[in-house]
């Protein structure tokens, strides 16, 4: 079975653009949660969804938004980039609440 | 809410050396308790959870980790490392009832030498 996949794996933008990340679950797992991580404060939970539904939501400004398609697959959008958003973008996917699969993540780099 | 503290931000320990990774929680409720491990440039593997039964729960590759009630604490334990074990290790608890998302401590970074 393939496991979570996200695109692009780097990504280098300058401050004030947008950029969307992609996440595909793994197959048959309907929930998709987003989480950055960055040496200073570790990782930390964005977003999740569930059937298209956004089911929980962390504690970021609203420059951070996602979606999730019927198919399960889901993006995550950050409009206006600031240096601090620098960071690897973390999707994991899950068919219960006790186990979460990860993907290799996203190098975002702002300049 | 709960919370997660992992006391040792880097743990440097010689091969075929035992190890321990400290983590402790805080909660007000019944929780389940997660060890990941990220090795350099890749995502988290789930290395092992507790959920309910025995205290001591075994993982992959030699892990293992006790989760204590009254310490409020699941430290994971390798009895012997490998070169190979080099990577950053994360606790994580979330709430056992209902829905609730999982939240991580700040990590620990096992650095095994020769």
């Amino acid at each position: 079975k393939a496991g979570v996949t996200q695109t692009p794996r780097y990504l280098i933008k300058t401050r004030g653009q947008q950029v969307t990340l992609s996440c595909s679950p793994i197959s048959g797992h309907r929930s998709v949660s987003w989480y950055q991580q960055t040496p200073g404060q570790g990782l930390q939970f964005l977003f999740e969804y569930f059937s298209e539904t956004q089911r929980n939501k962390g504690n970021f400004p609203g420059r951070f938004s996602g979606r999730q398609f019927s198919n399960s697959r889901s993006e995550m959008n950050v409009s206006t980039l600031e240096l601090g958003d620098s960071a690897l973008y973390l999707c994991a996917s899950s068919r219960t609440d006790n186990e979460q699969f990860f993907g290799p993540g996203t190098r975002l780099t702002v300049l | 809410a709960q919370s997660v503290t992992q006391l040792d931000s880097q743990v440097p320990v010689f091969e075929e050396a035992p190890v321990e990774l400290r983590c402790n929680y805080s909660s007000s409720v019944s929780v389940y308790l997660f060890w990941y491990v990220q090795y350099p440039n890749q995502g988290l593997q789930l290395l092992l959870k507790y959920l309910s039964g025995s205290t001591l729960v075994k993982g992959i590759n030699g892990f293992e980790a006790e989760f204590n009630k009254s310490q409020t604490s699941f430290h994971l334990r390798k009895p012997s490392v490998h070169i190979s074990d080099t990577a950053e290790y994360f606790c994580a608890v979330r709430r056992s009832s209902g829905y609730s998302t999982l939240t991580f401590g700040k990590g620990t970074m096992l650095l095994v030498s020769p």
